[in-house]
């Protein structure tokens, strides 16, 4: 199971383009890159998932590298109400599926 | 449609109790999913299920129990209870046929307390 590395914490602004990059050097050929967005007192919440390229939907893209080594979270014009810790995690998508946690970035936006 | 849905959401034991926690899904989704969050970690999954009838092991399985008897329900068991397991317990669900993406719903976590 791969493990993945994001920064501890991170600062913003509101209106800013924020990414957010994780590491994972050990991904594994079968494996998909998921990013969850959690809110206090609340279960994470799905943002985005990848397998290789550039993915993108209304909330957030995400970037992938050829060699899928690692990945950047983009969250365009970003609120205060972005505020939030973000996972990225790797796994394999089926029936065996799991994922390891990290302890994710946590995101702060400033007025 | 509640979506995923835990209870109680809050509870205290003492040391050496039992108690199940219940996450029940109105999607009819086939995988479950207990996960266990310490402060200022990120999640551990305890228990899993791809379908009715069949439980695995997942990360922290210690000291933890599960049963998948209805496709809708998921229940964890803590048989007698240690301090170790004080933890917010989150549950988990998605599709086993998933279109485009993989994705997992939360339920809103039972914060438990062991003293």
């Amino acid at each position: 199971l791969a493990k993945t590395t994001q920064p501890i914490s991170m600062d913003s602004y509101e209106g800013q383009e924020v990414n957010i990059t994780c590491s994972h050097n050990n991904i594994a050929t079968n494996d998909y890159i998921t990013w969850y967005q959690q809110f206090p007192s609340q279960g994470p919440r799905f943002i985005i998932q990848g397998y290789k390229t550039k993915v993108t939907n209304e909330v957030a893209s995400l970037f992938i590298p050829a060699d899928r080594k690692s990945s950047t979270l983009s969250l365009p014009r970003v609120s205060l109400s972005d505020t939030a810790v973000y996972y990225c995690l790797v796994g394999r998508m089926d029936s065996n599926y799991q994922l390891i946690w990290g302890a994710g970035t946590k995101l702060i936006i400033k007025p | 449609n509640a979506g995923v849905t835990q209870t109680p959401k809050f509870r205290v034991l003492k040391t050496g109790q039992s108690m199940t926690l219940l996450c029940a899904q109105d999607m009819n989704h086939e995988y479950m999913y207990w996960y266990r969050q310490d402060p200022g970690m990120g999640l551990r999954l305890i228990h899993y299920s791809v379908g009715e009838g069949t439980t695995a092991k997942g990360e922290v399985p210690d000291g933890y129990n599960v049963s998948r008897l209805k496709k809708q329900n998921f229940l964890l068991g803590l048989e007698s209870a240690a301090p170790s397991q004080t933890s917010v317990y989150f549950c988990a669900s998605r599709e086993s046929l998933a279109g485009d993406h993989y994705e997992q719903y939360f339920g809103p976590g039972t914060r438990l307390t062991v003293t």
